[in-house]
């Protein structure tokens, strides 16, 4: 069965620091990858998504990247954070065969 | 892009009532999801639904694509089906993007 893991669970970061959240996926191959951000008490915003290693689109201008360097691997990141970076980031998969699923997310805070 | 809307934004129920959430889109689809997202943060898949009606348990949905809208029907609510209902679609111009809704907070009180 595919399965998806994200970490860490929770991240306090300063402000400028730099930041990287890992996802990877298990049990299928050349999956679509997708990260979310959710502010507090908000919808969640698609970021970035991937359809293939090295193919990242970007939906937001802002201050994050991401990064597909292996078929079931995506990482997210930033060079400098903000305090507006704060918020709870979610990865997702799908392929055409299984609809949107996502890990159970980071809690980012920037202080 | 395609827009997505939902409706109500919040809704409070008691125990065992009915209810029943929209999700409007302003573009043709391949996919639409409903997800309920509990109070730690996960988001569960409820139903993949790009058109037609599926039924699981006290929740069912049913999508008209050729209207551009979905529902989300709650029977006899529990207290656990407390947390954010949204929706998500990909749109037919934007293959592979999941956008989702302004999502609903369902509140059921005991």
């Amino acid at each position: 069965s595919q399965t998806i893991h994200q970490w860490p669970a929770t991240l306090v970061q300063p402000v400028g620091s730099p930041l990287s959240l890992e996802c990877t996926v298990e049990g299928t191959s050349n999956p679509n990858l997708y990260w979310y951000r959710q502010a507090a008490g908000r919808g969640l915003q698609l970021l970035f998504y991937s359809v293939g290693i090295g193919q990242i689109s970007s939906e937001v201008p802002q201050n994050l990247s991401a990064s597909r360097p292996q078929d079931r691997q995506f990482i997210l990141s930033s060079k400098k954070l903000l305090l507006s970076d704060s918020g709870f980031y979610l990865c997702a998969w799908s392929t055409t065969a299984w609809p949107l699923h996502f890990g159970n997310g980071t809690r980012l805070t920037v202080t | 892009g395609i827009q997505v809307e939902q409706s109500p934004p919040d809704l409070i129920l008691q125990e065992g009532a009915n209810s029943t959430l929209r999700c409007n889109f302003s573009d043709s689809v391949n996919n639409l999801q409903w997800f309920h997202q509990n109070p730690w943060g996960q988001l569960i898949n409820l139903f993949y639904i790009p058109s037609g009606t599926k039924q699981n348990g006290r929740l069912s949905a049913t999508t008209v694509a050729t209207e551009r809208y979905s529902l989300l029907y709650i029977s006899s609510s529990q207290t656990t089906d407390s947390g954010v209902y949204f929706c998500a679609v990909e749109s037919v111009t934007g293959t592979y993007k999941y956008i989702f809704g302004t999502g609903t907070r369902l509140k059921v009180l005991a």
